[in-house]
């Protein structure tokens, strides 16, 4: 069985300071690693993603860091806000294995609270 | 642009009714989705499509049966509800693989 094991299941952050959730993977086969965003009561929405080419990739005040000889990857949200508080998944995948192989398995989920 | 409709987006089943999850995507993807999300559990991949006439199974497909008789549409089936069945229900479609992957927002099924 093929899985992403996530962590924390919750986070609780103050306002300003850095969230930081974790997954590993067990495939190495893996190819892609997207983050999701979820808020209450919506679908997940892409956040940011990755390929095992680089260690590291930003976009704004998200970060992912990716560790392939350790099969782990983090998303970091620096400058955390009460508006970041949401539901995070991980997720992986083989793209370029095709047909099920591409679907994205992921993770268990982070609920991150960011208080005032 | 509407990107993925899922409806009902609430739904309560009496145990051994049947009822149809609908969802449309108006973004001519090919690939389209259904996941079910338990508290704590992520999400679970039910069934999948890559293409209109094409289905397979996911990781839970026990209780489900999905047709995809068009690019836009892609209903999942529940036979025979039971309480294991109770959930929050995503449709996701993306243009190919596990890129972009667009969700619904969601039909939320208590069975009793």
């Amino acid at each position: 069985q093929q899985q992403v094991k996530q962590s924390p299941q919750s986070l609780i952050v103050q306002k300003g300071g850095i969230s930081i959730i974790n997954c590993a993977y067990e495939n190495t086969a893996f190819d892609y690693f997207p983050w999701y965003q979820q808020f209450p009561g919506k679908g997940p929405a892409l956040l940011i993603a990755i390929r095992p080419d680089v260690s590291e990739k930003k976009e704004g005040r998200f970060t992912i860091s990716f560790n392939k000889s350790a099969k782990q990857f983090s998303l970091h949200i620096m400058d955390s806000q009460p508006g970041d508080s949401a539901t995070y998944f991980c997720a992986a995948s083989w793209a370029r294995g095709g047909g099920s192989q591409g679907n994205l398995i992921f993770g268990k989920g982070t609920k991150l609270s960011v208080k005032p | 642009n509407a990107g993925v409709t899922q409806t009902p987006k609430f739904r309560i089943l009496k145990i051994g009714q049947s009822m149809t999850l609908q969802c449309t995507q108006d973004m001519n993807h090919n690939y389209m989705y259904w996941y079910r999300q338990d508290p704590g559990m992520g999400l679970k991949l039910i069934y999948y499509s890559v293409g209109a006439g094409i289905t397979d199974k996911g990781e839970v497909p026990n209780g489900y049966n999905v047709s995809r008789s068009t690019t836009e549409d892609f209903p999942l089936r529940l036979e025979l509800a039971a309480p294991s069945q109770t959930s929050v229900y995503f449709c996701a479609s993306s243009t190919g693989g596990p890129y972009g992957y667009t969700f619904g927002s969601g039909t939320r099924l208590t069975v009793v």
